[in-house]
């Protein structure tokens, strides 16, 4: 099946810095999609991506997806405490004409540990 | 909207026993999925549906069967635990057409 390659596995960083992390496929996807984890809870979806070449924020988030269709980015810009969490990227596929039936395939996370 | 609620929060089973995971969503979503989720791994689809009575395996089915009599309801069911399968369970729901995943809040299962 698909595999999605996160990286990096884990980052620790200091409150204010920039955080930069990418998710890499074998096959491409028709739809990138990035979800944050709290602990003890389930994925919330902060950003979805339908376009190659798309770029698009939500607040200090801002999430493109990769001209191959094969990649994706998520940056977050001046880091706080409360962005404290795991983060998925997930992607999905369907033919032209198909459906994917909202089929998702998940990277293994990014954990995010931001010091004060 | 209570979104999509799963009950029960924390299971432990022993080996060789059955139990139901129960997911719910009060959304009117067509499409309902259940993932585990192993520790450092992402998650990974067992079964989804794309309406009641339409149900499919995903990456992971073995050892499930799931059940989908009404638009609201997609129980989980283990039948014989194994170690294996001790794991965090979320339960996911969409309208069709578009991607946007609403997940439940989980249920922690340990088999011993």
């Amino acid at each position: 099946g698909q595999q999605l390659n996160q990286s990096p596995q884990s980052m620790f960083i200091q409150e204010g810095e920039d955080v930069s992390m990418n998710c890499t496929s074998s096959s491409i996807f028709n739809t990138w999609l990035w979800y944050k984890q709290d602990p003890g809870e389930g994925p919330v979806l902060l950003i979805a991506l339908y376009k190659a070449g798309e770029l698009t924020s939500n607040g200090r988030l801002t999430a493109q997806f990769g001209i191959t269709r094969k990649d994706s980015f998520l940056n977050i810009s001046a880091s706080i405490p409360s962005d404290v969490g795991i983060y998925f990227c997930a992607g999905s596929y369907s033919n032209a004409g198909g459906t994917s039936y909202g089929k998702l395939t998940f990277g293994q996370g990014t954990i995010l540990t931001v010091h004060p | 909207n209570a979104g999509v609620t799963q009950t029960p929060k924390f299971r432990i089973l022993k080996i060789g026993q059955s139990m139901t995971l129960q997911c719910a969503q009060d959304m009117n979503h067509n499409y309902m999925y259940w993932y585990r989720q192993d520790p450092g791994m992402g998650l990974k689809l067992i079964y989804y549906s794309v309406g009641a009575g339409i149900t499919d395996k995903g990456e992971v089915p073995n050892g499930y069967n799931v059940s989908r009599s009404t638009t609201e309801d997609f129980p989980l069911r283990l039948e014989l635990a194994a170690p294996s399968q001790t794991s965090v369970y979320f339960c996911a729901s969409i309208r069709g057409g578009t991607d946007t995943q609403y997940f439940g809040p989980g249920t922690r299962l340990t088999v011993l």
